[in-house]
């Protein structure tokens, strides 16, 4: 069971601004950093942000971080047909659970 | 170009064994440490073990303590994941990551792990 907690589903059509969720506790995201990775269909998971809002060279600016108290969010501007994916947040827990549920993008 | 290679997946009964291994290739092994992360199918991402760049330190979730091994060759640029007595519920695919926890960067292909009798 995931200590982080995001929604199993969103969805946007192309252009729109996508945002998705990720709670956790005092001990995870409010202690440490944040960390988002994609999914692509098929593939393995990619670094998207890093640090909460760091962005990994080749990832574009329509993909941003941000983290307030123990929540954290991930924003897609722009969004494209192929965003469409999982996304996952994760952060340091003293469980080793660092992973969220895992949040379906549906771009329609 | 860094790159990360699983293999040795397959089938096997549960109780059995099974050894996974990483290849890595285009950055400097010894300098980082390696994790295992598993997804069962069509579930989320969990984080299974890691092991420090000298192998001094290993760490383990609750759910493989006593069962699962990691372990390193540095000279062969290679990391291992050594598996036993099996169960139904350690069926995913398993990717091999650069880094410690959470900041995993890049990830394998993944290799697929099949419990079942």
């Amino acid at each position: 069971q995931s200590v982080l907690t995001q929604p199993p589903s969103a969805s946007g059509t192309p252009g729109q601004r996508v945002t998705i969720s990720c709670s956790g506790n005092s001990s995870n995201i409010g202690s440490n950093y944040v960390y988002w990775y994609q999914q692509l269909p098929g593939t393995a998971p990619k670094l998207l942000i890093y640090r909460n809002n760091q962005r990994p060279s080749g990832v574009p600016d329509r993909f941003s971080g941000s983290k307030s108290g123990t929540s954290a969010s991930l924003t897609i501007s722009g969004l494209r047909s192929d965003d469409e994916a999982d996304y996952y947040c994760a952060a340091w827990d003293d469980s080793l659970r660092v992973f969220g549920g895992g949040t379906k993008l549906t771009v329609l | 170009e860094v790159q990360l290679v699983e293999s040795g997946g397959g089938l096997v009964q549960p109780g059995g064994s099974l050894r996974l291994s990483c290849a890595a290739s285009g950055f400097i092994f010894s300098t980082y440490w390696m994790s295992w992360v598993r997804q069962a199918p069509g579930k989320g991402l969990e984080w299974v073990a890691n092991i420090k760049q000298d192998g001094s330190e290993k760490y383990y979730v609750d759910s493989v303590k006593g069962r699962f091994t990691i372990s390193r060759d540095n000279a062969k640029n290679s990391l291992y994941l050594q598996m036993n007595s099996l169960r139904a519920e350690d069926t995913a695919v398993y990717y091999c990551a650069r880094g410690e926890v959470v900041l995993l960067d890049p990830w394998g292909q993944g290799t697929l792990v099949t419990v079942s009798s």
